[in-house]
């Protein structure tokens, strides 16, 4: 069956490491989107990718990093210059000329 | 600016009776709308969507929305609530502004249905 899958479900992480979490689908889409939740501040857009090897930023980028390297993959990387890293991600992707999004079952990442 | 606007932080509805989760929305052009349901520790899971044609939209479990234009609304509904729809509901607007490839959805901050047994 095709989809998102976002591993792992849950991270902990200390404070002053990196962090990555993956994002794949076999859907074929063109775009791919990563969004932070958290409670009472809906979704907010991380950086999001339009086609293999180009990526923009969103709203609130500091402190993440992405890559675009294959057209199923778009992990996000979580620096140590984020400074409140704890939260859920999410993962997203589209057509180009999408119309709606598929998501990711998240990832919660916790710093500990 | 363009912007989605959930007016409830929640709605609480007794089991079997109709709920409207209501979304208002703000863009130029002609929107494209959405209404998406999110299980706790879960991802977005689409319910429906209006491009154009009938304002009445019908979408999974159930639900429904309906586009008022004049109005700039696409309110969800259903007519007989249940307590496993409870749950975290987003409305989302495409971005009209920029190339075709760059548009985005934009989000409401989501509403909290409860439906109480």
């Amino acid at each position: 069956d095709g989809g998102i899958t976002q591993s792992p479900k849950y991270l902990f992480r200390k404070e002053g490491q990196n962090v990555t979490l993956s994002c794949e689908q076999n859907l074929n889409h063109d775009a791919m989107y990563w969004y932070r939740q958290d409670p009472g501040q809906g979704l907010r857009l991380i950086y999001y990718s339009q086609i293999v090897n180009d990526f923009q930023k969103g709203d609130i980028a500091e402190g993440y990093s992405v890559s675009r390297e294959k057209k199923e993959s778009f992990p996000l990387t979580v620096t140590s210059a984020q400074k409140n890293p704890t939260a859920f991600y999410l993962c997203a992707s589209t057509y180009t000329q999408g119309l709606g999004y598929t998501f990711g079952s998240g990832t919660r990442l916790t710093v500990v | 600016a363009q912007s989605v606007a959930q007016p409830e932080d929640q709605v609480n509805v007794a089991e079997g009776n109709p709920l409207t989760v209501k979304c208002t929305y703000s863009v130029s052009g002609n929107p494209y709308l959405f209404w998406y349901v999110q299980y706790p520790n879960r991802g977005l899971q689409f319910l429906l969507k209006y491009i154009t044609g009938d304002n009445l939209v019908k979408g999974s479990y159930g639900f429904e929305a309906e586009f008022n234009k004049s109005q700039t609304s696409f309110h969800l509904k259903k007519p007989s609530a249940l307590v496993s729809d409870s749950a975290l509901y987003f409305c989302a607007v495409r971005d009209t502004i920029g190339a075709g490839n760059n548009r985005k959805l934009i989000w409401g901050l989501g509403t909290s249905l409860a439906v109480n047994p």
